[in-house]
C-alpha cells in the first residue's frame, strides 16, 4: 500500500506532556497537509507544506503546535504542553501540485488513517 | 475561515432509494469541490470532485454544481446499507486550501 501513512495510530498522554506525530505522504506528492478533527465535526485545516516550505498556518494553530517537513518528504507535528482540548484525530493528507503551462493543477487530497490523541 | 455548510442530519433513506446530500459555500472564488465519505473511526476517502457547473456522474454517484447559487450536491442512486457513513463536502479556495463542512450522516435502512 503506497498511501499516506501516519504513526502512531493512537496516543494517550497526560496533560502537560509533549507529543510528536509523523506522516509519510504518497511518494510523488509534493504537498502535505495537517488537519484536526473532533467528534461530529469536519476536518479543520491546520497547516500545509509544499515540498519543505510551510506555506500557510491556520489561526487555530497555537504556538504550542509546530510542524516540520525537513527534506520535503515526511512531516512531523509536535504539540507541546498538551491540554485536554487537544484531544482529537490528527489527519495528514497529501496531494500533487504540478504546473501546466500558465496554470497549475492540484490533485485531490488523499488522507492517512490519522493519529487519535487522547489527553488525560 | 471559509464557510462550508451542510445539514448534519441524520438522513435516513430506505435501501434502493436516492439519497440527496446538499452543501453551500461562502467563498464565491472557490473553484474546486469535493465529496468525501467517512466511516466511523476512519479517515475521509474521496468519492468525487467537480470543477464545472452542471452534473458529473460516476457509477451510482452524481455530483451537481451551481456556482451562481454557491451550491453543490451529491446524489447516491440505489442506496445500499454500505453507503451508511458521514459525507463531507469540501471546497478548495484560490490558495489551494481545502475547507470542510461538518458532514451529513447518512443511514441506509435495509
Amino acid at each position: 500500500d503506497t498511501g499516506v501513512s501516519q504513526d502512531p495510530r493512537h496516543k494517550i498522554t497526560k496533560r502537560g506532556q509533549n507529543v510528536t506525530f509523523r506522516c509519510d505522504p504518497i511518494s510523488e506528492h509534493n504537498r502535505l497537509y495537517w488537519y484536526r478533527q473532533t467528534l461530529g465535526q469536519g476536518p479543520e485545516f491546520l497547516t500545509y507544506f509544499q515540498n519543505e516550505a510551510q506555506l500557510e498556518k491556520s489561526r487555530l494553530l497555537s504556538d504550542r503546535f509546530s510542524a516540520e517537513r525537513p527534506k520535503g518528504s515526511f512531516s512531523t507535528l509536535e504539540i507541546q504542553r498538551t491540554e485536554q482540548g487537544d484531544s482529537a484525530m490528527y489527519l495528514c493528507a497529501s496531494s500533487s501540485l504540478r504546473d501546466r503551462g500558465s496554470s497549475s493543477y492540484n490533485s485531490p487530497l488523499h488522507f492517512g488513517n490519522g493519529t487519535r490523541l487522547t489527553v488525560t | 475561515q471559509k464557510e462550508v455548510e451542510q445539514n448534519s442530519g441524520p438522513l435516513s433513506v430506505p435501501e434502493g432509494a436516492i439519497a440527496s446530500l446538499n452543501c453551500t459555500y461562502s467563498d464565491r472564488g472557490s473553484q474546486s469541490f469535493f465529496w468525501y465519505r467517512q466511516y466511523s473511526g476512519k479517515s475521509p476517502e474521496l468519492i468525487m470532485f467537480i470543477y464545472s457547473n452542471g452534473d458529473k456522474e460516476d457509477g451510482r454517484f452524481t455530483a451537481q454544481l451551481n456556482k451562481a447559487s454557491q451550491y453543490v450536491s451529491l446524489l447516491i442512486r440505489d442506496s445500499q446499507p454500505s453507503d451508511s457513513a458521514t459525507y463531507l463536502c469540501a471546497v478548495k479556495d484560490g490558495a489551494n486550501n481545502l475547507f470542510f463542512g461538518t458532514g451529513t450522516r447518512l443511514t441506509v435502512i435495509p
